[in-house]
């Protein structure tokens, strides 16, 4: 059984540009989260995924934006790259009624 | 506000040794889940242990232990006989609505 997978593993853009991000998440869950950790901080949530809408959202600007489909699988795009985007970007999956997220291995991504 | 503070930014020990690693958390929910993960240089977080609101006692696994106590509003981590390959970021997080707040992680030095 596969657990969350997220791809590429590293990128690396230059300011300005645009970036997409992709999560699958654990076989038989439904629901995808995403959260951004900076060198040395705890992650922080960005936003979550059902039924290909977001249900909910942290405090990032909306140069973060992201789209689920109907397999479940997750994007995350962000727009006019700053260099404070700089991150491990974590995409969690979780079923319905259960507090638990699993977390995949993440995506580094270096702003230049 | 929800909040997770970790204290400890960093600790470092002799292998053998045990050590505990402090979380307190603020909340106004009465329904809520705490938890810790382990995040090895890798980049995964490894899920530990979840705990809810209602659920007081303490648990031991193995090296591991939890101390929840409802009444500080705590919950800490203690590894016994430490090995180094404990060494990593330890994180206590609270789960609200489905989105996880994380602290801000101690690092742990397990020294041979």
């Amino acid at each position: 059984d596969a657990g969350v997978t997220q791809s590429p593993t590293h990128l690396i853009k230059t300011r300005g540009q645009q970036v997409t991000l992709r999560c699958s998440p654990k076989s038989g869950h439904d629901t995808v989260s995403w959260y951004q950790q900076a060198l040395g901080q705890g992650p922080q949530f960005i936003f979550q995924y059902y039924e290909e809408e977001e249900r909910q959202r942290g405090n990032f600007p909306d140069r973060f934006s992201g789209h689920q489909f109907p397999n479940y699988s997750s994007e995350l795009n962000v727009n006019a790259l700053l260099l404070g985007d700089s991150a491990l970007y974590l995409c969690a999956s979780s079923f319905p009624g259960s507090y638990e997220q699993y977390f995949g291995p993440g995506t580094r991504l270096t702003v230049t | 506000a929800q909040k997770v503070t970790q204290a400890q930014t960093e600790i470092s020990v002799v292998e053998k040794e045990d050590v505990t690693l402090d979380c307190v958390y603020e909340t106004r929910d009465t329904t809520y889940y705490l938890f810790w993960y382990k995040q090895p240089p890798s980049g995964e977080l490894v899920f530990l242990i979840r705990r809810n609101s209602f659920d007081e006692q303490n648990e031991i696994s193995g090296r591991y232990s939890w101390n929840f106590q409802k009444s500080t509003s705590s919950f800490n981590f203690t590894i016994t006989a430490s090995q180094v390959v404990d060494s990593a970021v330890y994180f206590c997080a609270l789960n609200r609505d489905d989105k996880i707040i994380f602290g801000k992680g101690t690092r742990l030095h397990i020294l041979p």
